[in-house]
């Protein structure tokens, strides 16, 4: 069973359109993610929720807005998307707190280019 | 920028050598961890160091951390095909907000 699954895996949409990636946990943790890598690999935290509230919300443009319905589960919605946001985003989850003295467990990434 | 760095950026080995990967940081930290991505997939976690500590071994894994040089290598011994991937140094600095802070990355091919 998959830990951390992200839907959907690849995402082809064109420059101002509306898109969401979901993502959902069954490891009962309390704490996840959303992390951007981009085309050089390096990989930024873009938000982080414990217990359906958010802790961490980097320098991340309005456009991109998460929402936690419940603590299984943490889905991204991107505004107007532009081509920059081409990337690949991963969700993750962490046992407590803010993760920083636990494992992170990564979903398998979601695939985004913005023609 | 608070982020580590990798060196080599990459890394192409023989199978059955070994392979050391670097990682240096900047500022204290609370701990360190090191992670491995293979191509298209998501990050796994590998081993996690301690800043009390100075050395950790996990099967064919060993990683050093030097907290005065402000360094952790991460050395693969009787590397493998299935070993390359990406591996990525993860850093939780102290004062950062308790988030972890991941490296540049050392891309590593182990040939047959």
């Amino acid at each position: 069973d998959t830990a951390v699954s992200q839907t959907p895996k690849y995402l082809v949409t064109q420059m101002g359109n509306d898109k969401s990636i979901k993502c959902e946990q069954n490891l009962g943790h309390d704490t996840m993610y959303w992390y951007k890598q981009d085309s050089k690999k390096f990989l930024k935290i873009m938000f982080s929720y414990n217990n359906k509230e958010l802790i961490i919300n980097e320098t991340v443009p309005n456009r991109f807005s998460p929402k936690s319905p419940d603590k299984a589960h943490l889905n991204l919605h991107i505004n107007s998307l532009e081509l920059g946001d081409s990337a690949v985003y991963f969700c993750a989850s962490s046992p407590s707190g803010t993760g920083s003295r636990y494992t992170i467990y990564f979903g398998e990434g979601s695939w985004l280019t913005v023609v | 920028s608070q982020q580590g760095e990798e060196d080599p950026q990459a890394l192409s080995i023989q199978e059955g050598e070994n392979a050391t990967m670097n990682c240096s940081y900047k500022t204290s930290i609370n701990n360190l961890q090191w992670y491995r991505q293979n191509s298209g997939r998501g990050l796994v976690h590998l081993i996690l160091i301690r800043s009390n500590e100075r050395e950790k071994h996990s099967g064919r894994l060993r990683v050093t951390l030097d907290t005065s040089k402000k360094s952790s290598s991460l050395l693969i011994t009787a590397s493998r095909a299935a070993d390359t991937a990406s591996y990525f140094c993860a850093s939780d600095y102290t004062g950062g907000g308790n988030k972890l802070t991941f490296g540049t990355g050392t891309q590593l091919k182990v040939e047959l």
